[in-house]
């Protein structure tokens, strides 16, 4: 069983959709959550980070944490077609090896 | 501001031959360093790290190789290339005891 696992769509929304982007993982020592966003042949860009459970928002994007269910979410409002891209979750614990976890990124089309 | 910067951003190499990977961070000291490896619609793979110059730890065993010659700068080597090294090889940094990682433009990778 993969330590994190997120849906790999493709997930196809219309322009102005509500999006929402999910992860779960197995490893309760994980404490600190990340959303990288991934257009196609460039390096991820962080979007939010988040370390305690609840809601954050940014903009268009709110990243939501739920630790006792050990799952994640990232909600984007409005979607744009400029929102097509890869989306990544990833997370790190707050003890021993300090590296982050990466899900295999959900690929998400929004349609004009 | 930081800015990180890989080079080359393509590469055709055949099986056998060496490699050689460059990252380097500008705008910033003293950064933690990472080298993740991207298969074609998977996640991020930690290959190596580094806290410090000489320092490196390694997460995967592999023909791959890391070095740190400098403070900001952060090499990918191999000696002899195998078809399953090809992919999209990600330079990323980090602040020291900060979890949030930042990445570059990425080098793609072919090996035939």
């Amino acid at each position: 069983q993969k330590e994190v696992e997120q849906d790999p769509g493709p997930l196809s929304v219309p322009e102005g959709a509500i999006v929402s982007l999910n992860c779960t993982y197995s490893n309760s020592a994980f404490q600190y959550f990340m959303w990288y966003r991934q257009y196609s042949r460039k390096g991820p860009e962080l979007l939010m980070y988040t370390y305690s459970s609840g809601n954050k928002e940014d903009g268009r994007f709110t990243a939501q944490v739920d630790k006792s269910s050990k799952y994640i979410s990232l909600f984007i409002r409005d979607s744009q077609p400029s929102d097509s891209a890869t989306y990544l979750c990833a997370m790190i614990s707050d003890t021993g090896r300090r590296a982050l976890t990466f899900g295999s990124g959900t690929r998400l089309q929004v349609q004009p | 501001s930081q800015t990180i910067h890989q080079w080359p951003a393509t590469l055709v190499q055949p099986v056998g031959s060496p490699l050689s990977l460059e990252c380097t961070v500008e705008g910033t000291s003293n950064p933690n360093l990472y080298w993740y490896r991207q298969a074609a619609g998977r996640g991020l793979q930690l290959l190596f790290y580094s806290v410090g110059i000489g320092q490196i730890s390694s997460e995967v065993p592999q023909n791959l190789s890391a070095s740190r010659p400098q403070d900001r700068q952060f090499i990918l080597s191999s000696k002899k290339l195998l078809l399953s090294d090809s992919g999209f090889y990600l330079c990323a940094w980090s602040r020291p005891h900060t979890d949030t990682q930042y990445f570059g433009p990425g080098t793609r990778l072919t090996v035939l």
